[in-house]
């Protein structure tokens, strides 16, 4: 079973606009890694964030963590259409860093 | 450094027979993954290994399935009878030892029919 969840599980926007993605979980955790996944394709690491951290940025993504809360939000900043893809987030707890995703949020940007 | 390499990317077979998939992580990563994913939901895990010891394996795999990493490189997944609930991607991943990002392969896809 999974247990995790991404939150909207889809949204569309229009190219230039922000997409906000949000996923929870139900343990406690070491990090939490964000993923893409274009159709049929496997999945391309985005940004890890660990348990201690707050908030991370890389180039047009944002990530924040509250851990009080078992949360994760993703934000995509001025959307382009090549981010059109499905986007996951894996928990990772445990001494064996195995990742527990969520069915994650299919993002479609309208060019 | 040339990513996660797995090897059928596809994978037609018939209700019944054996399937093996191979996967070649990156050079120096101690740590590989075997997923599943199906569509519309995310990658679920199935087994675990550091180096070639298998440390983990998950309720989801059965009897039929078979996962080994001899030498502590390259990992094989066979699935043995093979059903048509087993038609899914296959995902594997690896990291390095002091690191915790997973990097994931492209997929083998396999359809049971």
């Amino acid at each position: 079973s999974q247990q995790g969840e991404e939150d909207p599980q889809a949204l569309s926007i229009q190219e230039g606009e922000n997409a906000t993605m949000n996923c929870s979980y139900k343990t406690s955790i070491n990090n939490l890694q964000w993923y893409r996944q274009n159709s049929g394709r496997g999945l391309v690491h985005l940004i890890l964030i660990r348990s201690n951290e707050r908030e991370k940025h890389s180039g047009r993504l944002r990530v924040t963590l509250d851990t009080s809360k078992k949360s994760s939000s993703l934000l995509i900043t001025a959307s382009r259409a090549a981010d059109t893809a499905s986007y996951f987030c894996g928990n990772s707890g445990g001494s064996n860093y195995k990742l527990t995703f969520g069915k994650g949020t299919l993002l479609t940007v309208n060019p | 450094d040339t990513g996660v390499s797995q090897d059928p990317r596809h994978k037609i077979t018939k209700r019944g027979q054996n399937v093996t998939f191979r996967c070649d992580p990156i050079s120096e990563h101690n740590r590989l993954y075997w997923y599943r994913q199906t569509l519309g939901q995310g990658p679920e895990f199935l087994t675990y290994f550091q180096n070639e010891a298998q440390l983990e394996k998950s309720r989801l795999l059965s009897d039929r399935f078979s996962a080994e990493r001899p030498k502590g490189s390259f990992s094989t997944l066979e699935i043995q009878r093979t059903e048509q609930g087993d038609s899914a991607m296959y995902l594997c991943a690896s990291s390095f030892r002091t690191q915790e990002t997973q990097y994931f392969g492209p997929g083998t896809r396999l359809l049971v029919l």
